[in-house]
């Protein structure tokens, strides 16, 4: 299993919703990342996630919340999101353990805050 | 600060060799990466490239010259699925991985 798999593909939440977004991953790596993607614009890193622990938080408001319940999945936590917030939400994943690798995508959620 | 600077957009006909630029000035080099993205969908990875030189796959290559912070990705035999963003990506002293905005690239027939 090659790929990172990201659910829901669409999501649509009003600005008091709690939704949560998941991914998944089977290739044993030990590094996963969310990235926020605005329309033509490059991905913005959002979070990293080493062996399972938060390493990296890019001063994103608290409004988004990750979690890491194990080492294949990693989660997305919604509450109280305003319009700006809408974008392509993606995760990916790489080996970790070194320093260098290439990550790998999942195919993303789009998500519309109303 | 961190730059990394490429076209915005490119046209090229089928069939034919389209170069896509990218200069970068970050804050230490570990490594460069080309990533494609379909619109809509996710980035998938092309190539990386640490040392100076080109580093050839199939249809596509990279090349990198530290000195110059320069690299280029060569897209050779085009094809209409080759329409996509083209997302230049280096990897920083912190290991961060710092986007380029990415270069739309047009293939017409």
């Amino acid at each position: 299993d090659t790929e990172v798999t990201q659910t829901p593909k669409h999501l649509v939440m009003g600005m008091t919703n709690k939704k949560s977004l998941k991914c998944e991953q089977h290739m044993g790596h030990r590094a996963m990342y969310w990235y926020k993607q605005k329309a033509k614009k490059p991905p913005e890193l959002m979070f990293v996630y080493s062996y399972e622990k938060l390493s990296i938080n890019e001063s994103v408001p608290s409004r988004f919340s990750p979690e890491c319940p194990n080492s294949s999945l990693l989660n997305l936590h919604l509450h109280a999101l305003q319009p700006e917030d809408s974008a392509l939400y993606l995760c990916a994943s790489s080996q970790g353990g070194t320093e260098v690798d290439e990550q790998f995508f999942g195919p993303g959620t789009r998500l519309t805050v109303l | 600060g961190q730059n990394i600077d490429q076209p915005t957009e490119m046209t090229a006909t089928e069939g034919a060799i389209v170069q896509i630029n990218c200069t970068y000035q970050t804050s230490g080099f570990n490594g460069l990466f080309w990533y494609q993205q379909h619109a809509g969908e996710a980035p998938t990875f092309l190539s990386y490239n640490v040392l100076d030189g080109l580093e050839e796959k199939g249809r596509f290559s990279s090349f990198l010259s530290r000195s110059k912070g320069y690299s280029y990705l060569l897209l050779k035999e085009l094809q209409m699925k080759d329409s996509a963003s083209y997302l230049c990506a280096v990897i920083d002293s912190n290991y961060q991985l710092i986007w380029g905005a990415g270069t739309k690239l047009i293939i017409k027939p």
